[in-house]
This record gives structure tokens, sequence and C-alpha cells, in this order.
């Protein structure tokens, strides 16, 4: 398995909150991404990383926020949760920005 | 605008017999491309590769066509076995020409194997 862990696993929260999730790799990988699932849509990509501080967004990157201050860590903020935010959503990573290796996924419930 | 597409949701297959799994994309710069399985409750987990230098790449039971002029690759599961019911996503990279390692997703096609 690829050193990938994701934290909260599962969070409900209230509509309006913030929201952090954390992604943590012990690979040492350059490239990051953040996805999220949903039925009829697939994996959609929300923003990914090609290097420390270098990030740009995906296909639906309205609502979110990245960072990525270190190799080992991309945290992926919902600013203001709503209701269509209630998604798993998934971390990957990438040596060489070909192959992908995801984490377990985080379950996140807007009420 | 969807650039990778999987037009069947689902797909049922008796055990033993051939399962092929349909992807079609439209952005021609594409020339990487992955098929992911996954079970419920879990991540993705990659299963097999081609680049577009190649039309066909095989991996055990595993085997992915790319028909480069139609812009369409399929996945070839023979013989398919209980085990391989999950959801399978195609996606797509444009590696040669960029150095983002942006990957692009289909909707999913949900193999159900029968035994």
């Amino acid at each position: 398995d690829a050193g990938i862990t994701q934290s909260p696993r599962h969070k409900v929260t209230e509509t309006g909150t913030p929201v952090t999730l954390r992604c943590h790799q012990t690979e040492n990988h350059r490239y990051m991404y953040w996805y999220r699932q949903d039925p009829g849509h697939g994996l959609r990509l929300i923003h990914y990383s090609y290097g420390v501080k270098d990030t740009d967004k995906g296909e639906v990157s309205d609502g979110y926020s990245v960072s990525r201050s270190k190799t080992e860590d991309f945290l992926l903020t919902l600013e203001s949760a709503t209701s269509s935010q209630t998604s798993v959503y998934f971390c990957a990573i990438s040596e060489r920005g070909n192959t992908i290796y995801f984490g377990e996924g985080s379950w996140l419930t807007v009420v | 605008d969807q650039q990778v597409k999987q037009n069947s949701p689902s797909l049922s297959v008796q055990e033993g017999r051939i399962s092929i799994l349909n992807c079609d994309y439209t952005n021609s710069m594409f020339d990487y491309f992955l098929w992911y399985k996954k079970y419920p409750a879990e991540g993705p987990t990659f299963l097999i590769s081609i680049s577009s230098i190649k039309d066909k790449n095989e991996d055990g039971r595993f085997t992915v066509f790319l028909n480069k002029s139609a812009k369409h690759l399929s996945l070839h599961i023979v013989p398919s076995q209980p085990g391989d019911s999950a959801v399978y996503f195609c996606a797509a990279s444009d590696i040669g020409s960029s150095n983002t390692g942006k990957l692009i997703f289909g909707q999913g096609t949900t193999l159900q194997v029968k035994p």
C-alpha cells in the first residue's frame, strides 16, 4: 500500500463552517491530488500540487482551497461548507505524474 | 465538458466469460491512459496503464486496448471472476505536453460478475 494517510476519515459538519481535510504521505512523491467521488460523476479533480507551494485548480475547485507547505502534507479546506460538498474525498500521490495512488478516503457529511 | 467518458454505467457478466469495459476521450493531447478498480468504502487501486505509443498492454487476465484514431480504449478481463465485481474507472493524462501530472477520470462502470 502507498504510504498515504487521510484525516479525518469521517466527519459530520454544519453548513457554513470551515473544514480542513489532511493528506499525509511517507513516499516523498512530488505530485499530490484531491479528488471527490459522487454517484454519476465518478472521480473529479478538485486541486492538485506538482511541488511544494505549487498548486493548481482541477475540474471542481469552487469553494475549495489547498495548501502544500511541505512535501508530505497536502491540505484541502472547504471555506464555508455547503450540502453540495457532502462527498467522499480521496487524496492521491504520484512520483512522476503518471500513475497515481489513492488513499482510503474521507467521508464528509454537511448537514 | 467531460473529457473522459464511460458511457455504460453498469455491466453484468457470467463467471469465466470475458468482461469488456469501454472508455472514450475527447482531448487529442492525452497520451497516457490508466484503469483503476474500486471496491466499496476503499480507495481506487491501479490496475493497468498504456502509453499512446502502444495499442495494447497485457497484465495477466487484464488487457487494455487503445485506438487513438477513434479516441477509444477498452479493458478486457478474461476470464472474469466474482472478485472482479467492482467499479472500474478509466483515466487519462497529457504527460508528454505538460508537467502537471493532471489525471482526468471517467464516471465509472460497475461490473458484476455472477457465479
